[in-house]
């Protein structure tokens, strides 16, 4: 099957620490996302790549790293600088980043809790 | 792109049509209406998009208003499983794939 998956679901991290959230797809695409979602809250844009060995700083960067070495791949990695790293995060693909955006698909989630 | 309202919150019994209204005032004449729903701690779900006519898909439909400041999703037969936050985004088709999502419409649906 097709699709985009994200690991681990949950994901405990303690204060202080760097976490790095997997996202992979077998989907060929070229463009990968990575969002934040607060409780109640909408989706916010952290980083994009739109192709390999690309990414680019979204709306709330600080805190937080990508690589994109390989095309199906897009980690996040949430440093010990991100001030409230407790969220819900999502991850994202489409063919590329003109595409129209009902070609987006998203990922289950990782859910990370600092304790 | 232009700014989206929705109610916080909406009830609806199974079975019955869900009406789930947007408003968008400021949308400009090259942007599309998008409707996404996301159940709880899952991603986000594409259900409907629509420029100025009136959209039915499999999911959904989606009236526009004549000028386009507002629109509403229809759920014809609503069913527990519909119970999610839906997301209406008003963005240009062209604009790619960065999407802002606001705070949605959270639909109960009630046996």
């Amino acid at each position: 099957d097709g699709g985009i998956t994200q690991s681990p679901k949950y994901l405990f991290r303690k204060e202080g620490q760097n976490v790095t959230l997997s996202c992979e797809q077998n989907l060929n695409h070229d463009a990968m996302y990575w969002y934040r979602q607060d409780p109640g809250q909408g989706l916010r844009l952290i980083y994009y790549s739109q192709i390999v060995n690309d990414f680019q700083k979204g709306d709330i960067a600080e805190g937080y790293s990508v690589s994109r070495e390989k095309k199906e791949s897009f980690p996040l990695t949430v440093t010990s600088a991100q001030k409230n790293p407790t969220a819900f995060y999502l991850c994202a693909s489409s063919i590329d980043h003109a595409s129209p955006p009902e070609t987006q698909y998203f990922g289950p989630g990782t859910r990370l809790l600092v304790l | 792109d232009a700014k989206t309202t929705q109610p916080p919150s909406m009830d609806c019994a199974e079975g019955r049509a869900a009406n789930l209204p947007c408003n968008h005032s400021t949308i400009s004449g090259n942007e599309y209406v998008y409707w996404y729903r996301q159940i709880h701690s899952q991603g986000p779900q594409y259900i409907i998009h629509g420029l100025k006519n009136n959209e039915t898909n499999e999911m959904a439909s989606l009236i526009i208003t004549e000028d386009r400041k507002s629109s509403t999703l229809i759920l014809p037969h609503a069913t527990l499983r519909d119970t999610a936050v839906y997301y209406c985004i008003v963005t240009k088709r062209s604009a790619g794939n960065m999407l802002t999502f606001g705070g949605g419409t959270r639909l109960m649906v009630k046996p």
